[in-house]
């Protein structure tokens, strides 16, 4: 089975842009969730979706947005960005059929830099 | 709320000796699940090991082994025959439940060296 892919993997923005980043998650998975990894914050949550519809949501801004289409793939959207939005980006994916299926497999990410 | 605390920023350790990476959680949740994920340089998040709350037999992968003592909220990883490929970040992670949060440690720094 191919992994989770994240598109593109590398970004330059600049402050007040806004950028899309997308996720395609393993074949067969219906949850997408998004992390952000930063040196001084670590893994952070931004959200999670399940069958088109956010189920949990991290103590991000609403500048941070996402939404999830009925084939499973996620896009995560940023607006207005600000230097501190300079980060990877991970999507990890998981077929949330309880036991052992709740496990999140991650893609290789999307590095962010605002300049 | 869950809480994920690894205290060793940084370890080494020698090509084929055994090396332990502390964790410690906290959750009030009834089941949930305990990971252990690898973050080489190349920065692909890969899971090593994950552990059942329920199952009280230690979860092991090939060389890699953790000790789960769930009354103390303990979850280190064993690395046995530590080898060059085994230098990343890696991070102590938990989750309940359904549409629970993966909740991460700070992670520890392993140096393999020859």
């Amino acid at each position: 089975k191919a992994g989770v892919t994240q598109t593109p993997r590398y970004l330059i923005k600049t402050r007040g842009q806004q950028v899309t980043l997308s996720c395609s998650p393993i074949s067969g998975h219906r949850s997408v969730s998004w992390y952000q990894q930063t040196p001084g914050q670590g893994l952070q949550f931004l959200f999670e979706y399940f069958s088109e519809t956010q189920r949990n949501k991290g103590n991000f801004p609403g500048r941070f947005s996402g939404r999830q289409f009925s084939n499973s793939r996620s896009e995560m959207n940023v607006s207005t960005l600000e230097l501190g939005d300079s980060a990877l980006y991970l999507c990890a994916s998981s077929s949330l059929a309880g036991g052992a299926e709740d496990t999140q497999y991650f893609g290789p990410g999307t590095r962010l830099t605002v300049l | 709320a869950q809480t994920v605390t690894q205290s060793q920023p940084e370890m080494s350790v020698q090509e084929a000796e055994t090396v332990t990476l502390s964790c410690t959680y906290d959750t009030s949740e009834n089941n949930y699940y305990l990971f252990w994920y690898k973050q080489p340089p190349s920065r692909q998040m890969i899971l090593v090991i994950r552990q059942e709350a329920y199952k009280q037999q230690n979860a092991t992968e090939n060389r890699f082994s953790v000790n789960f003592q769930k009354a103390a909220k303990s979850f280190s990883l064993k690395i046995s025959d530590s080898q060059l490929g085994d230098t990343a970040m890696y991070f102590c992670a938990s989750r309940g439940t359904g549409f629970q949060k993966l909740v991460f440690g700070t992670g520890t720094r392993l140096l393999v060296s020859p």
